[in-house]
């Protein structure tokens, strides 16, 4: 699986869009982008995935670059709850086979008042 | 509801005694996993199934074993043989049924003295 670089930390005002970026330039054709977020003592939460078109479902929105090298999760409207750590995966979906995930160490979000 | 659950949420053990983590899903998943977090790191595979009675090594299976007899069970037992055990542990799962998105439980805190 191609690895990922996220920035270690980033502050947001709350009610302010989130917008985080991770880049993944050796992403291959048939690999996926995931979001997972994890808050302190608790198992990750799956937030969104794309292939190559952009993205956008209850919890956020996601944007990959045309070259799909990098890609950002945007949270339109921050709020305390989502302070927590973000990863960014990429994952490749072979039929037939358990794909797992590789995690990095994130970005951890703090949101702010 | 549909979902992962795991138990303990807190164990302690003595070192050198051996200890199952239980998991259970009723979500009709092919493919289960184990990672270990340590704190502030993210998360790495211990071992993963793709199917019942299969099971595969990840990237720190030493001093752990699993099993796949049952579709929703995968228990992990930590060995003696496990030189740092304590950490926290997620089990997860993935399938068809959620478009092969890899969901996790809330995890086990283990503490070994």
């Amino acid at each position: 699986d191609a690895k990922t670089t996220q920035p270690p930390s980033m502050d947001c005002a709350e009610g302010r869009a989130a917008n985080l970026p991770c880049n993944h330039s050796t992403i291959s054709g048939n690999e996926y982008v995931y979001w997972y977020r994890q808050i302190h003592s608790q198992g990750p939460q799956y937030i969104i995935h794309g292939l190559k078109n952009n993205e956008t479902n209850e919890m956020a929105s996601l944007i990959i670059t045309e070259d799909r090298k990098s890609s950002t999760l945007i949270l339109p409207h921050a709020t305390l709850r989502d302070t927590a750590v973000y990863y960014c995966i990429v994952r490749g979906l072979n039929t037939g086979t358990a794909s797992k995930l590789t995690f990095g160490t994130g970005t951890r979000l703090q949101v702010t008042l | 509801d549909g979902g992962i659950t795991q138990s303990p949420k807190y164990l302690f053990r003595k070192e050198g005694q051996n200890v199952t983590l239980s998991c259970e899903q009723n979500l009709n998943h092919d493919a289960m996993y184990w990672y270990r977090q340590d704190p502030g790191q993210g998360l790495r595979l211990i071992y993963y199934s793709q199917i019942v009675n299969d099971f595969q090594k990840g990237d720190i299976a030493e001093g752990y074993s699993v099993s796949r007899e049952k579709k929703e069970s995968f228990p992990l037992t930590v060995t003696s043989a496990q030189k740092n055990p304590t950490a926290f542990y997620l089990c997860a799962s993935s399938g068809p049924s959620s478009g092969n998105t890899i969901y996790f439980g809330e995890g086990s805190w283990l503490t070994v003295v």
